[in-house]
Order: C-alpha cells, then structure tokens, then sequence
C-alpha cells in the first residue's frame, strides 16, 4: 500500500533562518505531489505542485521554493524565513493516469517562526 | 474560477444527534467534489467524493454526502454523532483534467461533540 512520510512534525526557526521540510511517498511511482500550507482557522493554501522529477510549478508568490530530486521525494525550502511563514504545512500525492483521484495527505509540518 | 464555500465556521451537536455541514461550491463544469477531515495536528483524511452517477454518496465512519448540481452543493451528513467524531471538516471541488492535489478547499467547518 502506499504511504506518504512528511518530517519533521514540528519545527521552530527563528526568523532569517533556512527552512527544508522534506516528504517522501512509498509503494506508488511518478505520483503528483503537492505542497499545502494551511495557516490558523483556515483553509488549505496550495503552493507547489510537481508532476515529475525537477518539474515544479507554484501556485503563488512567496518566500518559498520547492525541488523534487527523485520521483518520490518532494522538499519544501526557504532560504531566509519570515515570519508570515509559520503555519501548518502539508505534503499530499496524487495518482496518474486515466481518472480523477483524490489527494492523499501526510501528516504535516507545524512551522513556527519565532 | 473555482471556489468552495463553508458557511459554518464553527458547529456544536449533541453525541447521538444528527448532523449537517453545508458546502457550497461554484464551478462552470460538473465538479468532482470531496469532503476530508482532519484531527488536531494531523493530515487530512478522505471521508468521501463525488466524480458521477449517484448524487448520494456513503464515505467512511458512516459520513454521507449529497451532491445537489441546482444548489451548487454538496452537504455533508451523519444520523448520529460520536464523541470521535469531533473535528475539522474540509470541502474541496476539483475539475476534469486537473490534478487532484489542484482541489480548491473550503476554509473548514470545526465540530465540536457535546457529552
């Protein structure tokens, strides 16, 4: 079955530090991946999508970068964090091919920016 | 452009009393739609979808949804609470030809369960 891994499950930073969360998927091959920020009382933000290896594409401008080295690894990076970054950040995969399947979320990420 | 309205930000029931989030979504196609929930500090959990054919769908835990195309939505029902059940609920709508992760979510309706 697949699984979805995402660390670490909290972090704390001070502002001007480097961010690297990074997520990693098992028992599927070439999945979407995403990157999620959720911030407090609200919805899910999208902020990265990747369907392949070194192909990132970014949902909105930010502070943040993305890289997908291998076809199941999916990192989420800043090199100098702001305070507008903390929040509750989410990694999810989805299936290829024909069809239409859900997103399958990790745990998450609780970033705090101190 | 696609959107997901929640209009309960916040819902207290009963253990044992029946339930109802409301979803709203607007989308120019017919929709795939999704209702996920999240525990406190956790990743999201499909409860159940919507892509076509029946517009009455059973999800897990006993969660049903309704898909209504006249309304623009897609309510999200249970007969009877359980204490467990107390969480963050999230609607989401999804399109043909897009990757499912590119769902738009609602901003989540809270349950709370009284004893």
């Amino acid at each position: 079955s697949q699984t979805i891994h995402q660390w670490p499950a909290t972090l704390v930073q001070p502002v001007g530090s480097p961010l690297s969360l990074e997520c990693t998927v098992e028992g599927t091959s070439n999945p979407n991946l995403y990157w999620y920020r959720q911030a407090a009382g609200r919805g899910l933000q999208l902020l990265f999508y990747s369907v392949g290896i070194g192909q990132i594409s970014s949902e909105v401008p930010q502070n943040l970068s993305a890289s997908r080295p291998q076809d199941r690894q999916f990192i989420l990076s800043s090199k100098k964090l702001l305070l507008s970054d903390s929040g509750f950040y989410l990694c999810a995969w989805s299936g290829r091919g024909g069809g239409y399947t859900e997103a399958f979320f990790g745990q998450g990420t609780r970033l705090t920016v101190v | 452009a696609q959107s997901v309205t929640q209009p309960d930000i916040h819902i207290t029931v009963s253990e044992g009393a029946s339930l109802e989030l409301r979803c709203n979504y607007s989308y120019g196609a017919t929709p795939y739609l999704f209702w996920y929930v999240q525990s406190p500090g956790q990743g999201l959990q499909l409860l159940l979808k919507y892509f076509s054919g029946d517009t009455l769908v059973q999800g897990i835990k006993g969660f049903e949804a309704e898909f209504k195309r006249s309304q623009s939505s897609f309510n999200l029902r249970k007969p009877s609470v359980h204490w467990s059940d107390a969480a963050e609920y999230f609607c989401a709508v999804g399109g043909h030809n897009t990757n499912a992760g590119k769902s738009t979510f609602g901003d989540g309706t809270t349950l709370t369960v009284k004893p």
